[in-house]
């Protein structure tokens, strides 16, 4: 059974830089799956911020992609978030997930836990 | 606001039925599969509906999906107290090459 366990920092500064891994243990980064980072504002909805694959192939979301850079690092079977010039705004739960690779459209069957990042001086 | 629009809440009482509809356009919805999440509070979304109107292993089915046109609709029958949550869909959206989110339903189960 493949888990996802976020880790990271749970405060960072306003114009710094939020960074965040994500552990994928039960199985191999390296299947046939795209990895993912969605977050969630305090009280809001779901934003995609973007996926890996472990060739280090990416997708960002437009919104973000000029803040978000995604890697993976195949030895320690984990992949990992760093967002940039943050603002108050990126205050959130960052969510790592997994892609359904069954699935012909886009839809995550597996979730970590969520870890809380607050953006504060 | 959310590219796909759902309404902020609905309510029914237990043993009853619920639809969550899912609106968007033919960049998103119209065009692309559908996938319905649900979120208890605390804890990290779970996928309950993919590709429009399939579940997953392990998901009940008295959750059900379906599309038609711009617009997404998940059902639920039966509906049990442990089935409050927040509830979001959501999609590929062609035009903004983004996977986009529904703004969440909120089912109370009076």
């Amino acid at each position: 059974q493949v888990q996802l366990q976020e880790s990271g920092p749970g405060l960072v500064k306003p114009s710094g830089t939020l960074s965040l891994t994500c552990a994928v243990s039960g199985g191999s980064i390296s299947s046939s799956n795209w990895w993912s980072w969605i977050r969630q504002p305090p009280g809001k909805g779901l934003e995609w911020i973007g996926e890996i694959y472990h060739s280090g192939s990416t997708n960002y979301n437009p919104s973000l992609k000029s803040r978000v850079t995604i890697s993976v690092d195949k030895s320690k079977n984990q992949f990992s978030l760093k967002l940039s010039s943050v603002t108050a705004a990126d205050t959130a739960v960052y969510y790592c997930a997994r892609r359904y690779d069954i699935a012909a459209g886009d839809a995550f069957d597996i979730w970590g836990q969520g870890t809380m990042v607050t953006v504060s001086s | 606001q959310s590219v796909l629009t759902q309404p902020p809440s609905v309510s029914a009482a237990p043993g009853q039925k619920v639809t969550i509809s899912c609106s968007g356009s033919s960049s998103n919805i119209g065009n692309n599969y559908v996938s319905w999440y649900q979120q208890l509070p605390g804890t990290a979304p779970k996928l309950l509906i993919y590709d429009n109107n399939k579940r997953p292993s392990g998901i009940p089915d008295r959750f059900s999906g379906s599309k038609s046109g711009t617009s997404a609709t998940l059902g639920i029958t039966g509906l049990q107290t442990g089935d409050e949550a927040d509830y979001y869909c959501g999609t590929w959206d062609s035009s903004l090459s983004a996977l986009v989110f529904g703004g969440g339903t909120k089912l109370t189960v009076l």
